[in-house]
């Protein structure tokens, strides 16, 4: 039991919808980051969230964005579904702010494929 | 431009033996040093970490060392154990913006044999 779980675990979607993505973090995880894990590569960095507030972002375009809630659950939203979106999308939080390096716990990721 | 390399996609070990697991980074910038390891549909657990001001990290049977110079490191696990069987990732991040946002490599799948 990581304390992170994210749902769906899979979802099949079709080229040019919108899904969202849903992460419930442990208690007093204030900061939360997105991650993008392609078929054989590691993790890629979209963003992070802080205190419900874009604290950083990857190499991603706009229609990629998120929101953070004061219950420590967080979303992950993907408008204009591409082919290349298919994907393990990864949420990992971390106790404390940003700038206190304790790790991240990551959950077991959803599986998004698009058709 | 791969930032983070993790150059051998796989490793195998016999069980009892030492895994030596490499990374190498090309940002000068980056000061904090990750270990993961995952296992098939699960995601990433934290293993161990380095700050750049050790050369030396150690955790029970796992140690991470720091070449800042070569900009390299590595997880060295002694005695393997069939259970660490798993892809294990390395990880990076400069924290001079103060936010520590990660970079991952490919991963290493690491096959330690009964």
């Amino acid at each position: 039991e990581t304390g992170v779980t994210q749902s769906p675990t899979h979802l099949i979607k079709t080229r040019g919808q919108q899904v969202t993505l849903r992460c419930s973090s442990q208690s007093g995880h204030n900061t939360v980051s997105w991650y993008q894990q392609a078929l054989g590569q590691g993790p890629q960095f979209i963003f992070q969230y802080y205190r419900e507030e874009e604290n950083g972002r990857g190499n991603f375009p706009p229609r990629f964005s998120g929101l953070q809630f004061p219950n420590y659950s967080s979303e992950l939203n993907v408008n204009a579904l591409e082919l290349d979106d298919s994907a393990l999308y990864l949420c990992a939080s971390s106790l404390g702010s940003p700038g206190q390096n304790y790790g991240y716990t990551f959950g077991s990721g959803t599986r998004l494929t698009v058709v | 431009d791969q930032q983070v390399k993790q150059n051998s996609p796989s490793l195998s070990v016999q069980e009892g033996r030492i895994s030596i697991l490499n990374c190498d980074y090309t940002n000068s910038m980056f000061d904090y040093f990750l270990w993961y390891k995952k296992y098939p549909a699960e995601g990433p657990t934290f293993l161990i970490s380095i700050s750049s001001i050790k050369d030396k990290n150690e955790d029970g049977r796992f140690t991470v060392f720091l070449n800042k110079s070569a900009k390299h490191l590595s997880l060295h696990i002694v005695p393997s154990q069939p259970g660490d069987s798993a892809v294990y990732f390395c990880a990076a991040s400069p924290s001079t913006s103060g936010t520590y946002k990660y970079i991952f490599g490919t991963g290493t799948r690491l096959k330690v044999l009964a």
